[in-house]
């Protein structure tokens, strides 16, 4: 079964500063796709970024970039210049045929 | 961009109740429509897929008769929790996508169960 973890619980980051929230997964399929969705407080999931595992290129949206590295199966997204509208709990997906399976969460602070 | 509804966003029900919970896709078809549920500060579990038309496919340790899944139609898929117990209180999302499993997933503001 696929595994996702997300070692940090908690992070905090100044605003305008960047902060890097780490993943990591576990899987013996070639074929997949790697996401990142923001939960802020209103608990609506919202995409931030994906990734598919057979493009070598790190997908980037605006402020967030992803560092994606297969052979090691990490999966880190970077926020650029924090806002405080970023403030929410972040998680890593991983997804192949039907199953989304998700992290355990990272909450992010962001300190004005 | 697709957006995904769920109602309603809030219920409180008596135990030993049912409670229906409707998920639409506002602006697209969704050939499959998920069902999650989120404990406070944690992660979300799937609970079941569900393909319209089809029976739904549910996950390793969801009850099926306590948790009924309709996906009657390309916009609508309905999550009833029968017989409702304190236990259950959690918080109930959906997630809906177009075609295969390439396409990106879109989530539901969720709903909040309380079963007094």
């Amino acid at each position: 079964a696929q595994t996702v973890t997300q070692s940090q619980p908690e992070m905090s980051v100044q605003e305008a500063e960047t902060v890097t929230l780490s993943c990591t997964y576990d899987t013996s399929e070639s074929d997949y796709y790697l996401f990142w969705y923001k939960q802020p407080p209103s608990r609506q999931m919202i995409l931030v970024i994906r990734q598919e595992a057979y493009k070598q290129q790190n997908a980037t949206e605006n402020r967030f970039s992803v560092n994606f590295q297969k052979a090691a199966k990490s999966f880190s997204l970077k926020i650029s210049d924090s806002q405080l509208g970023d403030a929410a709990m972040y998680f890593c997906a991983y997804r192949s045929a039907e199953k989304l399976t998700f992290g355990t969460g990272t909450r992010l602070t962001i300190i004005p | 961009g697709a957006v995904v509804s769920q109602h309603p966003s809030w219920v409180i029900c008596k135990s030993g109740t049912s409670v229906k919970i409707e998920c639409r896709s506002l602006d697209f078809q969704a050939t499959t429509m998920f069902w999650y549920r989120q404990f406070p500060k944690q992660s979300l579990m799937l609970m079941a897929t569900s393909n319209e038309g089809s029976k739904a496919t549910y996950e390793q340790g969801v009850e099926k008769d306590k948790f009924l899944i309709n996906h009657a139609s390309l916009t609508l898929s309905t999550l009833t929790v029968t017989s409702a117990h304190p236990e259950d209180s959690s918080f109930y999302i959906c997630s809906a996508r177009v075609g295969w499993y390439q396409e990106t997933q879109y989530f539901g503001p969720g709903t909040r169960l309380l079963v007094l």
